[in-house]
């Protein structure tokens, strides 16, 4: 079964740092672009990172721009968040989420998320 | 960046009901526009693509139409299962951005 598993949250101070790793298996994971997606506690969804399949492109929703990175490593299957410069406002379960973005974008495979906390 | 504003921000419906779900966009997008379905404490599923296509395995009941800045989610007939939160996507350029989503609730 095509699955994505993320970790690495929980929580943090404000200004503190987190690292999110998500695990793809039973794909072709260097074959898609991949994403992070959060939800801020009884918010909406946000789009937040997309990064290529070979890591040569990166894009980032303006509100984390030069805080946070998204990378990949593709010998071991995984996508990484680095988070830096913390505030209570990031405190979201974040997803990742396998993307396809050939003729026609869509985001087919999901992870249950991983809850980040920010707060002192 | 675009905005995207869906409507209603929630809904009451029985089972067997037609619900139709609107997003509009602050600027043309072709049809770079998917959907989304999330049920609480779920991560969210892929519903429809590119304004109209059928994921794999998503019930023929969902439709999506439209182009340009306003699209449309159809459930032609409700059913238990669909009772959930539904957003929009924009993938036209980036940043992406959601609709504020839908919540469908039972009558």
């Amino acid at each position: 079964e095509v699955q994505l598993a993320e970790s690495g949250g929980g929580l943090v101070q404000p200004g503190g740092s987190l690292r999110l790793s998500c695990a793809g298996s039973q794909f072709t994971f260097s074959s898609y672009w991949m994403s992070w997606v959060r939800q801020a506690p009884g918010k909406g969804l946000e789009w937040v990172a997309n990064i290529k399949h070979d890591g040569s492109e990166k894009y980032y929703v303006d509100s984390v721009k030069g805080r946070f990175a998204i990378s990949r490593d593709n010998a071991k299957n995984s996508v990484y968040l680095q988070m830096n410069s913390l505030r209570a406002e990031d405190t979201a379960v974040y997803y990742c989420a396998r993307a396809e973005d050939g003729y026609y974008y869509y985001m087919d495979v999901w992870g249950k998320g991983t809850t980040v906390t920010v707060s002192s | 960046a675009i905005q995207v504003t869906q409507s209603p921000s929630s809904l009451s419906a029985s089972v067997g009901d037609r619900v139709t779900i609107t997003c509009r966009i602050s600027q043309g997008i072709r049809n770079d526009l998917g959907w989304y379905q999330q049920r609480p404490g779920k991560a969210p599923k892929l519903l429809i693509y590119a304004t109209s296509i059928l994921q794999n395995g998503v019930p023929s009941r969902f439709s999506g139409s439209g182009s340009g800045t306003d699209f449309t989610l159809t459930i032609s007939s409700l059913q238990p299962e669909d009772f959930a939160t539904y957003y929009c996507l924009h993938d036209f350029s980036y940043p992406l951005s959601f609709g504020g989503g839908t919540t469908v609730e039972i009558k």
